[in-house]
C-alpha cells in the first residue's frame, strides 16, 4: 500500500538549535499534510499542516516545506525549547485515509 | 479547541473475549476513523466511516472487527473475539470533511490490553 517515509527516526539537538524533520510520500494525488506531536502516554495533536496549494507556511517557531514534485515535505522547528522533546508524526492524506510516517523522537539537548 | 471522547481510557480483557471501544466524535462531524498504535510506532490506519458505511479499511482490520454508529451515538469499535496482537492503543478520530478539506481531531485514545 502507499506509503510515507520519515526520517530520522531519532534526533538530537541542542537547546535553541534547529531541527528538521522530513517526509517523503508516493501518492502524487495526496493533498494534505498534517504534522502531529505526541507525547508519552498521549494521543496525537496537530500542531501544523499545508495543503497541496502551499508550499511553505509557518506558525511561530514550526515552519513546513512542501515539494510537491519530489514528493516531500518537511517540518523545521526553530529555536528549541525543552517543551519541543516528544515524538513527531507527519502524515499524508491518500483517498479516504491519512498515511502516518513511522516518527521521530526529537530530544533537546540542555 | 474541538474534542473527541474515548471511552474506557483502558481495558483489560482475556483473550477470546469480547470488547467495544467507544468514541464519541466532535458534535458537528460526519467522517470517523480508527487507528491503531503499539507502544512506541507509528499509527496505523484501521477503517473509515461515512453516513453509516466503511469506507475503506486497511488489512489490519481483521474480519473480527466491526464498526457502527447507531443512530446518532457512539461511534464504536467491536473486536470479537480478541487475540493478543489486538493490545495497543486505539484513537478514535473525527473530522467535518475528509480528504484534504479538513482536520482530523484524535481522541485520548484506549488502551486495550489483551491477556
Amino acid at each position: 500500500g502507499e506509503q510515507v517515509e520519515q526520517l530520522p527516526s531519532i534526533l538530537r539537538v541542542q537547546e535553541g538549535s534547529s531541527a528538521s524533520i522530513n517526509c517523503s510520500y508516493e501518492d502524487s494525488a495526496s493533498n494534505y499534510f498534517p504534522w502531529y506531536k505526541q507525547e508519552p502516554g498521549e494521543n496525537p495533536k496537530l500542531i501544523i499542516d499545508i495543503r497541496s496549494n502551499m508550499e511553505r507556511k509557518q506558525i511561530q517557531e514550526l515552519i513546513v516545506l512542501l515539494d510537491k514534485k519530489a514528493k516531500r515535505f518537511s517540518l523545521h522547528i526553530t529555536d528549541t525549547q525543552p517543551g519541543d522533546s516528544a515524538m513527531y508524526f507527519c502524515a499524508a492524506m491518500g483517498n479516504y485515509q491519512l498515511i502516518w510516517g513511522s516518527g521521530t523522537k526529537l530530544i533537546i539537548k540542555p | 479547541g474541538p474534542k473527541v471522547l474515548q471511552i474506557p481510557s483502558h481495558q483489560i480483557i482475556d483473550m477470546g473475549q469480547m470488547v467495544t471501544l467507544n468514541c464519541d466524535p466532535v458534535s458537528n462531524h460526519l467522517y470517523f476513523y480508527w487507528y491503531k498504535q503499539i507502544l512506541g510506532q507509528q499509527m496505523e490506519f484501521l477503517v473509515n466511516f461515512y453516513n453509516g458505511k466503511v469506507m475503506e479499511k486497511s488489512k489490519l482490520f481483521k474480519d473480527q472487527f466491526s464498526v457502527e454508529r447507531p443512530d446518532g451515538s457512539y461511534f464504536t469499535l467491536k473486536i470479537q473475539p480478541t487475540a493478543l496482537e489486538d493490545s495497543a492503543v486505539y484513537f478514535c478520530a473525527s473530522s467535518r470533511d475528509w480528504g484534504g478539506a479538513d482536520t482530523q481531531y484524535f481522541g485520548p485514545g484506549t488502551r486495550l490490553l489483551v491477556l
